[in-house]
């Protein structure tokens, strides 16, 4: 079955420090997501993206995030100043068509701890 | 979207089979049945969706009375490997900009043990 990779698969950082969370997504996918679970808690909704733009993003998608799809293969996550609370789990999907209850693929994610 | 409920943890030992029932009393008339399994530090994974009735796949089955305000996940003879977080999820939001965006709510803990 066709997966999504992410990388890397842990990442420490300081506060205030940026970092870049690399997803690639399946190939003939058109649809892509980022999801966050902080520990012991939900999976959460940040961002989608289609056609090379922001299609919703929720709440806890602010100023200090930013996607973007550099070339036909990579999808990122970029995150400027990380605070404390940004570390979770991020995880990374894609999706063929964007229909109605069409399955998403998540990949295994990446762990960012904050210190 | 519908809200579901869903048992918080449940135990079984391998061999035997597992029922999680989901209830989704306002369920929409257009809405799917999704269920996805969570490993530790790993993504959420599709595992089965229904409409109506029932539905097999290799890896469960999914029950699905007739007034669909509930669900069952079968998995047949667990194993040690199936411990995981099985979430249950009603329909989606279709995106204005493109997409659909998945909604998880805890889940259920199953827990197989020898």
């Amino acid at each position: 079955e066709p997966e999504v990779t992410q990388t890397p698969s842990h990442q420490v950082t300081q506060m205030g420090q940026e970092v870049i969370l690399r997803c690639v997504p399946i190939s003939n996918h058109l649809y892509f997501y980022w999801y966050r679970q902080i520990l012991g808690q939900k999976v959460e909704f940040l961002v989608s993206f289609y056609n090379n733009e922001i299609s919703e993003k929720s709440e806890i998608f602010d100023d200090q995030f930013s996607v973007e799809r550099p070339d036909g293969s990579n999808f990122t996550l970029k995150i400027r100043s990380t605070k404390l609370e940004d570390s979770a789990m991020y995880f990374c999907a894609s999706s063929d068509q964007g229909a109605t209850n069409e399955k998403l693929f998540f990949g295994s994610g990446t762990q960012l701890s904050v210190l | 979207l519908a809200k579901t409920t869903q048992p918080i943890s449940m135990d079984s030992y391998e061999g035997q089979e597992v029922n999680i029932t989901c209830s989704h009393n306002n369920i929409a008339t257009n809405d799917y049945i999704t269920w996805y399994q969570q490993f530790p530090s790993q993504g959420p994974r599709f595992i089965i969706q229904g409409y109506k009735t029932k539905v097999t796949n290799e890896v469960a089955s999914l029950f699905i009375p007739a007034d669909r305000k509930s669900s069952t996940l079968s998995l047949p003879r667990v194993s040690l490997s199936d411990t995981a977080v099985y979430y249950c999820l009603v329909g989606d939001e279709i995106l204005t900009g493109g997409g659909n965006k998945l909604t998880f709510g805890t889940g259920t803990q199953l827990k197989v043990e020898l």
